[in-house]
């Protein structure tokens, strides 16, 4: 069955280090992807998405490409702040069915350091 | 701004009594989602509306049940809430697959 598997947390940076979160999944046929994040006590945000492989979804200085050939949608960006600090979620949607039902990694919990 | 909105934010209930949650959504979405989240895991589906049709994923308890009224709104039911349904429960839609989800803030629900 489709999955995503995340690496583990948390992830610990200084602030303006580069942030790598690594993402990748399993799934027939072709899925889109996803990042979402999470403040604590909050829902889930979208944060950005790609929904076919080679895209980059970017957003708030957050990037991520579909890499088909790796299964993999890996989290960056090159200089975090404090106010990054969440747990970010890699989700995939399943689009064999008509309602696209998300599937979730694990999270992962970042906390940035001033 | 369109957004999907739950209600209550915090909900305490004992243990046994019945609870409803409610999720409300200006979007005209035509899916409806119900995620539980438990501290420190990942939102996990219970089930989901298309339009009327009720999706129930396999592994859901019978405790929990689901009501979609109209487009707007959809409530989650648990009839006899156990201490290990205290989480946070997550109300999201969506117009259409590839599209993402729209999430609301979430409810947490206490069971003492």
């Amino acid at each position: 069955g489709n999955s995503v598997t995340q690496m583990e947390g948390p992830v610990t940076l200084s602030e303006e280090a580069f942030l790598t979160i690594n993402c990748t999944y399993t799934a027939t046929g072709y899925p889109s992807l996803f990042w979402y994040v999470q403040y604590p006590g909050e829902g889930l945000q979208l944060l950005l998405k790609a929904t076919k492989a080679d895209d980059k979804g970017s957003n708030k200085g957050f990037e991520a490409t579909y890499r088909k050939e790796t299964t993999s949608f890996h989290l960056e960006k090159g200089s975090v702040q404090v106010s990054d600090s969440a747990v970010y979620f890699c989700a995939l949607s399943d689009n064999s069915s008509n309602t696209g039902k998300l599937i979730f990694g694990q999270g992962t919990t970042l906390q940035v350091k001033p | 701004d369109a957004m999907v909105i739950q209600n209550p934010r915090y909900q305490v209930t004992q243990f046994g009594k019945p609870v409803t949650l409610s999720c409300s959504q200006t979007l005209n979405h035509n899916v409806m989602y119900w995620y539980q989240q438990k501290s420190s895991q990942a939102p996990k589906l219970l089930f989901h509306y298309y339009d009327k049709d009720f999706n129930n994923e396999a592994d859901t308890p019978d405790n929990f049940q689901s009501r979609r009224p109209n487009t707007s709104f959809c409530f989650l039911d648990i009839r006899s809430p156990g201490l290990g349904d205290a989480a946070m429960y997550l109300c999201a839609t969506s117009a259409a697959q590839g599209y993402g989800y729209t999430f609301g803030s979430g409810t947490r629900l206490t069971v003492v």
